[in-house]
């Protein structure tokens, strides 16, 4: 079984400059979550998907911030414009919702942004 | 009361040692409490939970003790191993009908196991 994929897997941008990132979840996964883990500290929710619908955008700055997830597959964040604090590693998961609700979440690589 | 408090933030042992985590957390709502391990590079992987029915859970050297009192659980890593040096996390989530999943991390623990 694939894992969750993500890319790139690097990125390096100006301050003030757009980015976006692309997760592709394990097929069958209803739920797919991107959190940000800023260096030395756990990852921190930032959108949850189901299906294309959201479920948890409440950590999500709003203001730059923005996510998709068109036909309840793959997943973009986006960061518009971009501030020296994004600076972080973006990780995609998800998550089956058959069986209960203690699923496993199962994490991609992530995307080590870095915004200088 | 959403905030899940891990320590120590780094750990050192000898090859063989019992490193322990300790997390605590507020939320008496949480009610899955699962440890993830990661490798420099890599996502955060699945290593062991535990839900609050339980007092104490096994798998292979890992294990997670659980104090629902006092809203306590740590991981106790058996016989441990350099390839066990990653950084490892504890998490909450809340369970029930209004599960979402969302998890809540600790800061993190960096491990390393000396040869």
């Amino acid at each position: 079984e694939a894992g969750v994929a993500q890319s790139p897997r690097y990125k390096i941008i100006e301050k003030r400059q757009s980015v976006a990132f692309w997760c592709n979840p394990i097929s069958g996964h209803a739920t797919l979550y991107w959190y940000q883990q800023i260096l030395g500290q756990g990852p921190k929710l930032l959108i949850q998907f189901q299906n294309n619908g959201v479920v948890d955008d409440s950590q999500l700055p709003k203001d730059r911030f923005s996510a998709e997830r068109l036909k309840g597959v793959d997943s973009t964040l986006k960061i518009q414009p971009a501030k020296l604090e994004d600076s972080a590693v973006y990780l995609c998961a998800s998550r089956t919702i058959t069986g209960g609700a203690y699923n496993e979440q199962f994490f991609g690589p992530g995307t080590r942004l870095t915004v200088l | 009361q959403q905030q899940v408090k891990q320590s120590p933030q780094s750990l050192i042992v000898q090859k063989g040692g019992i490193p322990i985590i300790n997390c605590a957390y507020e939320n008496t709502a949480f009610d899955y409490f699962p440890w993830y391990q990661q490798f420099p590079g890599k996502g955060p992987a699945l290593l062991i939970a535990i839900r609050p029915d339980v007092s104490e859970k096994k798998e292979g050297r890992f294990t997670i003790s659980f104090n629902k009192s006092a809203k306590q659980f740590s991981l106790h890593i058996m016989d441990s191993q350099p390839g066990d040096s990653a950084t490892y996390f504890c998490a909450a989530s809340k369970g029930g009908s209004s599960n979402t999943g969302k998890l809540i991390f600790g800061q993190g623990t960096t491990l390393q196991v000396k040869p």
